[in-house]
């Protein structure tokens, strides 16, 4: 049973770029979940996609934005790259069915802008 | 909005020895589920232990076990007979269960970094 996968694993980008980071739930799970870790952070919350739609969002701007697919995979979207956007991107994956309350976590994407 | 604090940002401990990882967090919820979850350097999140609010009785998983003080909203995580494997980044997080789908967000402490000394 894979566990949630993240692509592409390391980016590096320039300034005012735009970059794309794509997540595959764990088998059986609906729904995905985007973080943002800082170096030496916790993971502060960007949004989260149930049924193609985005459900809840965080504290971000809106150069973030997300998508959802039928088959229950995600993407990222980052606009205007900043500095600040350097992190690592976590996907993390759940059900809605049988109240686990459970998240389990992708490896992450380490982004980096120059 | 819920908060979630871990004020020591490094601990170590001796191989085979016993530490303790505090967190405190604050809510004006009463059903609420809490969790310890460990990050090593390999980056992959991976869940330890989690305690149900409404549950009176601390959770435990093997080595590790927690001390959930509702009252006191304090919830941390014990490990015992530490071993090299346990140096890692730990994060206590807060979800609430005001909502099942839209409040299912994770609210992250800042960590705290485990040495294990051999």
């Amino acid at each position: 049973d894979a566990g949630v996968t993240q692509s592409p694993t390391h980016l590096i980008k320039t300034r005012g770029q735009q970059v794309t980071l794509r997540c595959s739930p764990k088998s059986g799970h609906d729904t995905v979940s985007w973080y943002q870790q800082a170096l030496g952070q916790g993971p502060q919350f960007i949004f989260q996609y149930y049924e193609e739609e985005e459900r809840q969002r965080g504290n971000f701007p809106d150069r973030f934005s997300g998508h959802q697919f039928p088959n229950y995979s995600s993407e990222l979207n980052v606009n205007a790259l900043l500095l600040g956007d350097s992190a690592l991107y976590l996907c993390a994956s759940s059900s809605e069915q049988g109240y686990t309350y459970e998240q389990y976590f992708g490896p992450g994407t380490r982004l980096t802008v120059t | 909005a819920q908060t979630v604090t871990q004020s020591q940002p490094e601990m170590s401990v001796q191989e085979a020895e016993t530490v303790t990882l505090s967190c405190t967090y604050d809510t004006s919820e009463s059903d609420y589920y809490l969790f310890w979850y460990k990050q090593p350097p390999s980056r992959q999140m991976i869940l330890v232990i989690r305690q149900e609010a409404y549950k009176q009785q601390n959770a435990t998983e093997n080595r590790f076990s927690v001390n959930f003080q509702k009252a006191a909203k304090s919830f941390s995580l014990k490990i015992s007979d530490s071993q090299l494997g346990d140096a890692a980044m730990y994060f206590c997080a807060y979800r609430s269960l005001l909502n099942t789908g839209a409040n299912s967000k994770l609210t992250f402490g800042k960590g705290i970094t485990l040495s294990v000394r051999p």
